[in-house]
């Protein structure tokens, strides 16, 4: 089955260290999303791409988080400098970006900065 | 988007029908009602989507209400597997959302032996 893949699955890290995430969404799917779950807040939508651009990003704070598509096959989520409230899962999803299609989640990134 | 309000828990015994309930009180016409589940340590999962008829697939029925205000998803016969958190989304179909989904707190069903 088509499945989109999120690497690391688990990230250890220190405060102020720099945190990539990358995500293979599924073939052909032209829409991808980066959600983050916590305990408290819940799963929270932070970028979104369509066709590669960006179409909304206001979930994301700005100063240290950073998301880009730099081919079609390839979402990276950075975070510089990490700080110990960014300890969340990071999910990737995608989907065929038609409007009324149901999304494909990966598996996840555990991000633990200490 | 509309809000939805859905019980914090629910249980339900293993071979039994679960149902579980979602406001939706204030959907606007062109919007549809979205349920994704989300298994432990698993990003969430589709189940089933509608707009007003009644809709069944391999996994779940949706029932919404004449009046579309409220919905009902049903497992028709809960496993030790279904166990799991349960998203009641509304959304619009088309626009610029291009499938964007905003979760709440949803309801932790938990499915007894």
């Amino acid at each position: 089955d088509a499945r989109v893949t999120q690497t690391p699955r688990h990230k250890v890290t220190e405060m102020g260290q720099e945190v990539t995430m990358r995500c293979q969404p599924i073939l052909g799917h032209n829409t991808v999303f980066w959600y983050r779950q916590t305990m408290m807040q819940g799963l929270e939508l932070l970028a979104y791409f369509r066709n590669r651009a960006p179409l909304d990003d206001s979930g994301m704070p700005k100063d240290r988080f950073s998301a880009e598509m730099p081919d079609a096959t390839l979402a990276t989520l950075k975070i510089q400098p990490s700080e110990p409230r960014d300890s969340a899962v990071y999910f990737c999803a995608s989907g065929p970006g038609q409007g009324f299609e149901k999304l494909f989640f990966g598996s996840g990134t555990q991000l633990s900065v200490l | 988007d509309a809000k939805t309000t859905q019980p914090t828990s629910m249980d339900c015994a293993e071979g039994r029908a679960a149902n579980l309930p979602c406001n939706h009180s204030t959907i606007s016409g062109n919007e549809y009602v979205y349920w994704y589940r989300q298994i432990h340590s698993q990003g969430p999962q589709y189940i089933i989507h509608g707009l007003k008829n009644n809709e069944t697939n391999e996994m779940a029925s949706l029932i919404i209400t004449e009046d579309r205000k409220s919905s009902t998803l049903i497992l028709p016969h809960a496993t030790l597997r279904d166990t799991a958190v349960y998203y009641c989304i509304v959304r619009p179909a088309g626009g610029t959302s291009y499938g964007k989904l905003t979760f709440g707190q949803g309801t932790i069903l938990t499915v007894h032996p």
